[in-house]
C-alpha cells in the first residue's frame, strides 16, 4: 500500500510552545490530508481535512487558531499546535488518499506522533 | 452525521477460535466501509475493507460482510492467531465511493488467549 511519513514520532515540550508535526506521503501525491487525534484506549477522532493550495476544513469543535494546518505541497501537510498546554497532549496521527476520486481509492495512515506538553 | 457503533470493546478468545466484531452505521448514504488494525502506540493499519456493492469480502483468514438493508457490517477472523491481539477499528465512509469523511467506531480490543 502507499506510504505516509509522519514526524516527529515523540515531542515533549513545554507548555505555551508551539509544535509541528509534518506528514508527508512519498510514493504519492495527496491533495488531500486528514489530521486524527486519538486518546488513550479512544477511537480516532477528526480534526480537520487539509487541502493542498486551500484552507483546511475544521470539525466542529476543534479550534483552527489553535491547530493550525498548512498543506503548500502535494506531498506535505503540517500541523502546528500553537501555544500549547497539558491538555493538547495526545496521539494525532495523519492520512492521506492514494488515489483521491477514483472507486478504488484507500486511506492511509502515518506513524503518528505522541505529544506530550509539560 | 454519520454515527459508527461497534461492539464489543473487549474481545477475548482462545487462539484457533473464531472473533467476530460488529458494527452499525446510521447514514444510509455510506457505501465504503474499512476495517483498520491498531497495535499499541502504532498507525492503524487497514485490513480489509468492503464497498457497498458487495456483500460479503474475504481475504485469508479475515472476512467481512456488510447488510445495508440493516445497516451493519462485521469482521471475522477464523483460526486466531497471538499475533491477532490488537485493537481493531470499524468506519464508513459519508461519501460516495472513497475514503472522505470517515467515521470511526470507538474500537474492539482483541486478546487472544494462548
Amino acid at each position: 500500500g502507499a506510504v505516509v511519513s509522519q514526524h516527529p514520532s515523540w515531542v515533549i515540550c513545554k507548555s505555551g510552545t508551539s509544535v509541528k508535526i509534518e506528514c508527508r506521503s512519498l510514493d504519492f501525491q495527496a491533495t488531500t490530508m486528514f489530521w486524527y487525534r486519538q486518546f488513550p484506549k479512544q477511537s480516532l477522532m477528526l480534526m480537520a481535512t487539509s487541502n493542498e493550495g486551500s484552507k483546511a476544513t475544521y470539525e466542529q469543535g476543534v479550534e483552527k487558531d489553535k491547530f493550525l494546518i498548512n498543506h503548500a505541497s502535494l506531498t506535505l501537510s503540517t500541523l502546528t499546535v500553537t501555544s500549547a498546554h497539558p491538555e493538547d497532549s495526545s496521539f494525532y496521527i495523519c492520512s492521506a488518499r492514494d488515489l483521491p476520486g477514483r472507486a478504488n481509492e484507500k486511506l492511509f495512515f502515518g506513524s503518528g506522533t505522541q505529544l506530550s506538553v509539560l | 452525521g454519520e454515527n459508527v457503533e461497534q461492539h464489543p470493546s473487549t474481545l477475548s478468545v482462545q487462539e484457533g477460535d473464531s472473533a467476530v466484531i460488529k458494527c452499525t452505521y446510521s447514514d444510509s448514504a455510506s457505501n465504503y466501509f474499512p476495517w483498520y488494525k491498531q497495535e499499541l502506540g502504532k498507525r492503524p493499519q487497514l485490513i480489509i475493507d468492503i464497498r457497498s456493492n458487495v456483500g460479503e469480502k474475504k481475504d485469508q483468514r479475515i472476512a467481512v460482510t456488510l447488510n445495508k438493508t440493516a445497516k451493519h457490517f462485521s469482521l471475522h477472523i477464523t483460526e486466531t492467531q497471538p499475533e491477532d491481539s490488537a485493537v481493531y477499528f470499524c468506519a464508513a465512509s459519508i461519501k460516495g465511493g472513497g475514503a472522505d469523511g470517515l467515521t470511526f467506531g470507538k474500537g474492539t480490543h482483541l486478546i487472544i488467549q494462548p
